[in-house]
């Protein structure tokens, strides 16, 4: 069975750091794997795609990178800000799996203070 | 806008009183799925669709059903309510070109 790791669980940090979420997976067939953003009670706001055949993506301050023969993606965020906070999802989708489920890692949950 | 609809938003109800979440999406995607999410326990998948009439168990199906008689609508039926259905539930359709995967703004369900 599939299983998704985000390390760190929860992330304190002050405004304008530079950080790095991480995000491990089991069986490295995947066909790409989404980064999601979710405020406390809200829904999921898509951040960045990566298809299997890309190393990275990028959106603003954010950029994501893959490498899937590790089992391997991490979320960069630059010059962080207290609006940054949020609790961050990864969920990678298997090619065997393609019409099933993502499977979704528990989150890091970052606060960002002022 | 592209957009997934989920009503209601926030919902009380008693043991046993059958109800419905819809959802309802405008991007014409063919697979549409519902998550629950729980504290401790992350974002797990109740049912999906990969198409209309054709609809499948995810990893906790038990005490819900689902229908897929419109592309657009998925909706989630819980015949009887029972208080350990009290969660954050999520529609969720798919793109079928780029596997993104888009969230509609959730329903908070509170089973007394």
């Amino acid at each position: 069975k599939q299983e998704v790791t985000q390390i760190p669980a929860a992330l304190s940090v002050p405004e304008g750091e530079n950080l790095v979420l991480n995000c491990s997976f089991t069986d490295s067939a995947i066909y790409n794997l989404q980064w999601f953003r979710q405020d406390p009670g809200k829904g999921l706001t898509s951040l960045l795609l990566i298809q299997s055949s890309q190393r990275e993506q990028t959106s603003g301050r954010l950029n994501a990178s893959l490498d899937k023969s590790s089992g391997r993606s991490t979320l960069y965020i630059a010059a962080s800000q207290p609006g940054d906070s949020a609790t961050y999802l990864c969920a990678p989708n298997w090619i065997y799996q393609a019409g099933t489920a993502l499977i979704f890692g528990k989150g890091t949950t970052l606060s960002v203070s002022s | 806008e592209a957009q997934v609809t989920q009503n209601p938003r926030y919902l009380i109800t008693v043991t046993g009183k059958k109800l419905t979440v819809t959802c309802s999406q405008n991007m014409n995607h063919e697979y549409m799925s519902w998550y629950r999410q729980d504290p401790g326990l992350g974002l797990r998948q109740i049912y999906y669709s990969m198409n209309v009439e054709v609809t499948d168990k995810g990893d906790v199906p038990e005490g819900y059903k689902v229908s897929r008689k419109e592309k657009r609508n998925f909706p989630l039926i819980l015949e009887s309510p029972s208080p350990n259905q009290t969660s954050l539930y999520f529609c969720a359709s798919k793109d079928g070109y780029t596997g993104e995967l888009f969230f509609g703004e959730g329903s908070r369900l509170t089973v007394l």
